[in-house]
């Protein structure tokens, strides 16, 4: 069965500064991988999603990410936040078969944004 | 527009008492699914549905009932079994025959809190 790890229960930042929110998963098959961000008392949104080709994936509100195989990671980075960007972001996993296409969540990492 | 309903946003229950929270979705998706989440520990699947008439229970299913006689919705029964109902409850969607389908869409939520 697949998991996700989010290391990182809460990162801090000022703004205009980079961040890196890190994931790594484990799997025994290919897998396709999420980022949702979910702002207080609302949904998840799709943040960017990895399918297959290109592993460095762009997103929306400046996010991309980057799948490397070798060391199951899917971290997520911007160059330069913003306080809007404050947060909570959630990496996720679905594994490539035939059947139901279950979504593993991780525990989630809260970004503050500070001026 | 296009997009899944949830209702009520707040919602409170009494001991003994079964809640049901709606889920509606006009975006023509197959699947539907239930989560809860608490903080802490991100999103966990309570139930899902494949298609109408036809759902399967997911990792936290005790406590929790659903129905599907409608493609657009997908409503969950808390009942008095679920002896620790407090928690935020998340409903998504998502296509099934489609190179998206492992692409999952959410509502808003809805706050369950026992009084």
């Amino acid at each position: 069965a697949q998991s996700v790890t989010q290391l990182d229960s809460q990162v801090p930042v000022f703004e205009e500064a980079p961040v890196e929110l890190r994931c790594n998963y484990s799997s025994s098959v290919s897998v396709y991988l999420f980022w949702y961000v979910q702002y207080p008392n609302q949904g998840l949104q799709l943040l960017l999603k990895y399918l297959s080709g290109s592993t460095l994936v762009k997103g929306i509100n400046g996010f991309e990410a980057e799948f490397n195989k070798s060391q199951t990671s899917f971290h997520l980075r911007k160059p330069s936040v913003h306080i809007s960007d404050t947060a909570e972001y959630f990496c996720a996993v679905s594994e490539l078969n035939t059947g139901f296409q279950k979504l593993v969540f991780g525990t989630g990492t809260r970004l503050l944004v500070s001026p | 527009d296009g997009g899944i309903t949830q209702s009520p946003k707040y919602l409170f229950r009494k001991e003994g008492q079964n809640v049901t929270l709606s889920c509606e979705q006009n975006l023509n998706h197959d699947a539907m699914y239930w989560y809860r989440q608490d903080p802490g520990q991100g999103l966990r699947l309570i139930y899902y549905s494949q298609i109408v008439n036809d759902f399967q229970k997911g990792d936290i299913a005790e406590g929790y009932s659903v129905s599907r006689e409608k493609k657009e919705s997908f409503p969950l029964t808390v009942t008095s079994a679920q002896k620790n109902p407090t928690a935020f409850y998340l409903c998504a969607s998502s296509p099934r025959d489609s190179s998206a389908k492992n692409i999952q869409y959410f509502g808003a939520g809805t706050r369950l809190s026992v009084l």
